[in-house]
């Protein structure tokens, strides 16, 4: 069955930079997109970005450019989300989700990853 | 900077129906936005229900449907069940990017 399974929560320091990672199995990896998708406690949802893990290539939200980047491993199947500069609304529960391509679909995701900003 | 409008809080009684919508900033929702739905409940990841305007997934309930409706993407539920009680969320395409709807909570009562 198709599951997405993301790393562990992590709490960094102001400044520092997390690298988030979703593993992939029970589907060609390289044959679906990886969007990957933020929420702060008690907020909506906010898109940051996707990448094409066949390809590499990557598109990313306006408000995240230059301090995010979206890169794969096809490998381990596996993509991976860097955030830098961290700030403390940055804290947030990060998904990545997967889709095919074609009509936008979001259709599989994963468990969420907690990442904790505090000094 | 493009903002989706969704209702903040709608309710709706056990059997009855009730429709959602959402709104771009930008102008008259079309289907070359893909409005996309999803259903979220506390402490779960986001589940897709509805995509490019009306398909639906294998999982999505029958009496969950997707439509065009004065300019808006419109989420319809008929039938309502309390398990449909959550918060729930558009997507939209705008030519490589997305950009999520405000959300609307939905108190079945």
């Amino acid at each position: 069955q198709v599951q997405l399974v993301q790393s562990g929560a992590e709490v960094m320091q102001p400044g520092a930079s997390v690298k988030v990672s979703c593993r992939a199995s029970g589907y060609p990896f390289t044959g679906y997109y990886i969007h990957w998708v933020r929420q702060a406690p008690g907020q909506g949802l906010e898109w940051m970005g996707w990448i094409n893990p066949n390809s590499g290539g990557t598109n990313y939200a306006q408000k995240f450019q230059g301090r995010v980047t979206m890169t794969g491993d096809t490998s381990i199947s596996t993509v991976f989300m860097e955030l830098s500069s961290l700030r403390s609304d940055d804290t947030a529960l990060y998904y990545c989700a997967r889709d095919p391509g074609g009509n936008p679909t979001f259709d599989y995701w994963g468990q969420g990853t907690l990442v904790t900003v505090s000094s | 900077q493009t903002v989706v409008t969704q209702e903040p809080s709608l309710t709706v009684s056990p059997g009855g129906t009730v429709t959602l919508t959402c709104a771009s900033s930008t102008g008259a929702v079309t289907s070359g936005y893909f409005p996309n739905w999803f259903q979220q409940k506390p402490g779960q990841a986001p589940r897709e229900l509805i995509y490019s305007t009306s398909n639906k997934h294998s999982w999505t309930p029958a009496r969950f449907s997707g439509s065009l409706l004065g300019g808006k993407a419109a989420l319809t539920l008929s039938g309502v069940q309390p398990e449909d009680e959550a918060e729930y969320y558009c997507l939209l395409y705008y030519g490589g990017a997305y950009v999520f709807g405000t959300g609307t909570k939905v108190t079945v009562l």
